[in-house]
């Protein structure tokens, strides 16, 4: 079946544009999150949606991050005023929520250089 | 706050050889314990996970092993094959937030 879906695959700006990075999640999964990977680095928790609740933007590193998941399926990520320091991997990733069950299904990243 | 450490950030073991990554986390509120694996230009995916209620976990070559008291859990490959060559992240969740930590690059050397 189908998996999480991320585009664009790559996307290279100039600093101070805008960026938008769009998720699909697998059908059915009410949970949605978003994380950074830098170069060679761990996975850096962004922002969590769950359902129709608001969601958990504890991790967004500042004002110039947003995201917005419509009708509870795709998400986009928006980055404004971009930085060199954004450069990084975006990750996708969706998951049934459930109680005490968390596998996360990752899409396979959208690639941010800023020049 | 780095709530879950990884060790080694890197790892060269020779083919057939035994892979061992460690974690250690802080919050005793976790209740759930993965390990992803994730290939060059891929995202991550779940490889195996385990529950603070059993000491050890065998998937064919993937073991956890995990230490309650210690709040401590590793993996460990055994036979150890190139096709292994991949970077390795434990996590931990309780509820729906994942925590991973820092990534291992493992390298199984031919």
């Amino acid at each position: 079946g189908a998996g999480v879906s991320q585009s664009p695959s790559n996307k290279v700006t100039e600093k101070g544009k805008d960026v938008e990075l769009r998720c699909d999640p697998i059908s059915g999964h009410t949970a949605l999150y978003w994380y950074r990977q830098s170069l060679g680095q761990g996975l850096e928790f962004l922002i969590y949606f769950q359902g129709n609740s608001a969601p958990d933007k504890s991790g967004l590193p500042s004002d110039r991050f947003s995201a917005e998941r419509t009708g509870g399926s795709v998400s986009t990520l928006t980055i404004q005023r971009t930085q060199q320091e954004d450069s990084a991997v975006y990750l996708c990733a969706s998951s049934v929520s459930m109680a005490d069950y968390n596998e996360q299904f990752f899409g396979p990243g959208t690639r941010l250089t800023v020049l | 706050q780095q709530q879950v450490k990884q060790s080694p950030q890197s790892l060269i073991v020779q083919k057939g050889g035994i892979s061992i990554i460690n974690c250690a986390y802080e919050n005793t509120a976790f209740d759930y314990f993965p390990w992803y694996q994730q290939f060059p230009g891929k995202g991550p995916a779940l490889l195996i996970a385990i529950r603070p209620d059993v000491s050890e976990k065998k998937e064919g070559r993937f073991t956890i092993s995990f230490n309650k008291s210690a709040k401590q859990f590793s993996l460990h490959i055994m036979d150890s094959q190139p096709g292994d060559s991949a970077t390795y992240f434990c996590a931990a969740s309780k509820g729906n937030m994942l925590t991973f930590g820092g990534g291992t690059r493992l390298m199984v050397k031919p």
